[in-house]
């Protein structure tokens, strides 16, 4: 059963943030939230992860609510290239992670 | 560029005849992974290796087998294809020893097979 949940799809204006929200209500301590996208017929990439606290890198940032059952995933200027599906994951270090549906990104100019 | 490389990219077979579908990466990660996409799904996990170790999940069918040779590459038999098998598989890597894991999957570009 899915972890998580997203909605099926979102849209966004080009250069604007993009909020991408995921409930993860039945997380447990020692389980992380990993985000990954996917391009068109290509592999999924792996964007950023994190277990409590808020992440930032090159590519987003991640922001977990302190009760840690939801987090947002934000991409702070969007280009048309960030259209993408976009899949909110959870699960402990070290084991094999099992994607959801994900969301579908379109951004448009 | 460290990379995992997925062969063919595209593969057609026809029904019930072997094939075998190849991963390498430069990445010396121990953990290697395979996972299939049907059309507008999400990738689903069919087993991965942890160094040697196979782990298979519990819903993936007989048919698929895979192997690893060693730490370079892993392979993903298809005993008899049928039209249901028809996907994208997909391979990624990841590194996990004690006390250290590299966060990140890293994927192939895939492999696209076609039944016919």
């Amino acid at each position: 059963d899915a972890k998580t949940t997203q909605p099926t799809s979102m849209d966004c204006a080009e250069g604007r943030a993009a909020n991408l929200p995921c409930n993860h209500s039945t997380i447990s301590g020692n389980e992380y939230v990993y985000w990954y996208r996917q391009i068109h017929s290509q592999g999924p990439q792996y964007i950023i992860h994190g277990l409590k606290n808020n992440e930032t890198n090159e590519m987003a940032s991640l922001i977990i609510t302190e009760d840690r059952k939801s987090s947002t995933l934000i991409l702070p200027h969007a280009t048309l290239r960030d259209t993408a599906v976009y899949y909110c994951i959870v699960g402990q270090a070290g084991t094999a992670l099992i994607f959801g549906k994900g969301t579908t990104l379109s951004v448009s100019s | 560029d460290a990379m995992v490389i997925q062969n063919p990219r595209y593969q057609v077979t026809q029904f019930g005849k072997p094939v075998t579908l190849s991963c390498s990466q430069t990445l010396n990660h121990n953990v290697m992974y395979w996972y299939q996409q049907k059309s507008s799904q999400a990738p689903k996990l069919l087993f991965h290796y942890y160094d040697k170790d196979f782990n298979n999940e519990a819903d993936t069918p007989d048919n698929f087998q895979s192997r690893r040779p060693n730490t370079s590459f892993c392979f993903l038999d298809i005993r008899s294809p049928g039209l249901g098998d028809a996907a994208m598989y997909l391979c990624a890597t990841s590194a996990w020893w004690t006390g250290v894991y590299n966060y990140g999957y890293t994927f192939g570009s895939g492999t696209r097979l076609t039944v016919v």
